[in-house]
């Protein structure tokens, strides 16, 4: 079935620097691409998605791009910061127009002050 | 308004017992998601309901999990004969179209001894 891979699945960055997680999806039909934040025993909450009639958003220190050539969409954090510590999940909808979200496994995000 | 409502938020059965566990979706939102996050991981997709378009069960484990959603509205994730690997916080959340911001709830911690 449709795939959504996501690496890495930790990563520690020094509190200042920049981070990036990175995904790969299958389903060529895919537009919607979210970006979901879960700090420790707390519910997924969007932090933002890119669709795929655009390269690049950016939303303050957060930023995401997408290559459908390549089927790729990565996910940049600058300056980072103690709070931003928590698992990110990208996501990517199956099929295009039926909506459904297929989660990748997550990535593990520690910044270190 | 009220957000996403998911109960019970903790449930602890027996091995071979039946559970019901119930989504309350946020009011006026036509796409509900179960998922699935065993300690630490991913969120596994389950089923998806849209509208009255039929439910995609692609993600169901077994034929032990079952899932409907009435009118529209709430829905009920059933688990029969339950097995210690069932034991996971099971996530569901809603949208009010498809392919935007998908609100999660709480969740449901299931624990099966």
């Amino acid at each position: 079935g449709e795939n959504v891979e996501q690496h890495p699945s930790t990563l520690s960055v020094q509190e200042g620097d920049s981070a990036v997680i990175k995904c790969t999806y299958s389903d060529s039909a895919s537009n919607y691409f979210p970006w979901y934040k879960q700090e420790l025993g707390k519910r997924p909450q969007l932090i933002i998605d890119i669709r795929s009639n655009v390269g690049e958003k950016k939303d303050q220190r957060i930023a995401v791009t997408l290559n459908k050539t390549a089927k790729h969409f990565s996910l940049h954090i600058t300056e980072t910061q103690p709070e931003d510590s928590a698992v990110y999940f990208c996501a990517a909808n199956r099929g295009g127009s039926q909506g459904n979200l297929i989660f990748g496994k997550g990535t593990k995000l520690s910044v270190k002050p | 308004g009220a957000g996403v409502s998911q109960s019970p938020s903790n449930k602890v059965t027996e091995k071979g017992k039946d559970v019901e566990l119930r989504c309350d979706p946020i009011s006026g939102h036509t796409a509900l998601y179960w998922y699935r996050q065993s300690l630490g991981q991913g969120l596994e997709f389950l089923i998806y309901f849209q509208g009255n378009s039929a439910p995609d069960k692609s993600g169901l484990p077994s034929d032990r999990f079952s899932a409907e959603r009435t009118g529209g509205s709430v829905s009920t994730l059933t688990i029969q004969r339950t097995q210690q690997e069932d034991s996971a916080v099971y996530l569901c959340a809603s949208t009010p179209i498809i392919n935007t911001e998908a609100f999660f709830g709480q969740g449901t911690r299931l624990t099966v001894v």
